[in-house]
């Protein structure tokens, strides 16, 4: 059984390119939930998702993000016209049933670093 | 506005010193409360899920406990290999209904 699938591992992106990062949640799961981290500083909700819809983006910043959960595929987070203060770590974590089981699996993360 | 506090930030234990990770939070309804472990260069992975003060749960030399307030993960007679961050996570009975993440402690186990 594969695990969270996250890729690529370590994206380099210069200022103003766009950012793509996947996710392929657990087999099975149907809800997808992008955080981000800084270091030494906790995991920052961003968007949660399940197939074809956006359920609760309150932690997306309003501008350059984007995230799609669609029927076929990972899901994507897209970061457009990147800046340096975007650099981080990125999660994603699935979960089968958001009402009976809240515990969430994650991903290694991708490394995204802005020059 | 709801929020998750661990302490302290960081902890450096010989082998086989016990000690106590804190977790206090603050939330309008606990849905429930969750404890994962992070590598460096990892996504954290589940230890842990409490839902009601006064439950406990055990894994190896892991002990995490829940109170109205707080939840505790107590290590028992720690090994090199549980060095690593722990990371208290509550999800609320909010509308929200979100995974609110603390900044996490990093333990250090010396050999």
């Amino acid at each position: 059984n594969a695990g969270v699938m996250q890729n690529p591992r370590h994206l380099v992106r210069r200022r103003g390119q766009e950012a793509r990062l996947r996710c392929s949640p657990m087999k099975g799961h149907s809800h997808v939930y992008w955080y981000r981290q800084l270091p030494e500083e906790g995991l920052k909700f961003m968007v949660y998702l399940q197939k074809e819809n956006i359920i609760d983006e309150s932690g997306m910043p309003k501008e350059r993000f984007s995230a799609e959960f669609p029927k076929e595929g990972p899901s994507i987070l897209r970061i457009q016209q990147v800046v340096r203060g975007d650099s981080a770590a990125y999660f994603c974590a699935s979960s089968g049933n958001r009402a009976t089981n809240e515990k969430l699996f994650f991903g290694s993360g991708t490394q995204l670093s802005v020059l | 506005e709801d929020q998750v506090t661990q302490s302290p930030e960081a902890l450096r234990l010989q082998e086989g010193e016990s000690s106590s990770l804190n977790c206090s939070y603050t939330v309008s309804g606990l849905r429930g409360l969750f404890w994962y472990r992070q590598d460096p260069g990892k996504g954290p992975e589940f230890l842990f899920t409490l839902y009601s003060a006064g439950e406990e749960k055990e894994k190896e030399r892991l002990k995490a406990t829940l109170t109205k307030k707080e939840s505790f993960l107590h290590i028992t007679a720690p090994k090199p290999e549980d060095s690593a961050t722990y990371l208290c996570a509550v999800r609320t009975l909010n509308r929200d209904d979100k995974i609110i993440f603390g900044k996490g402690t990093r333990l250090h186990i010396l050999p």
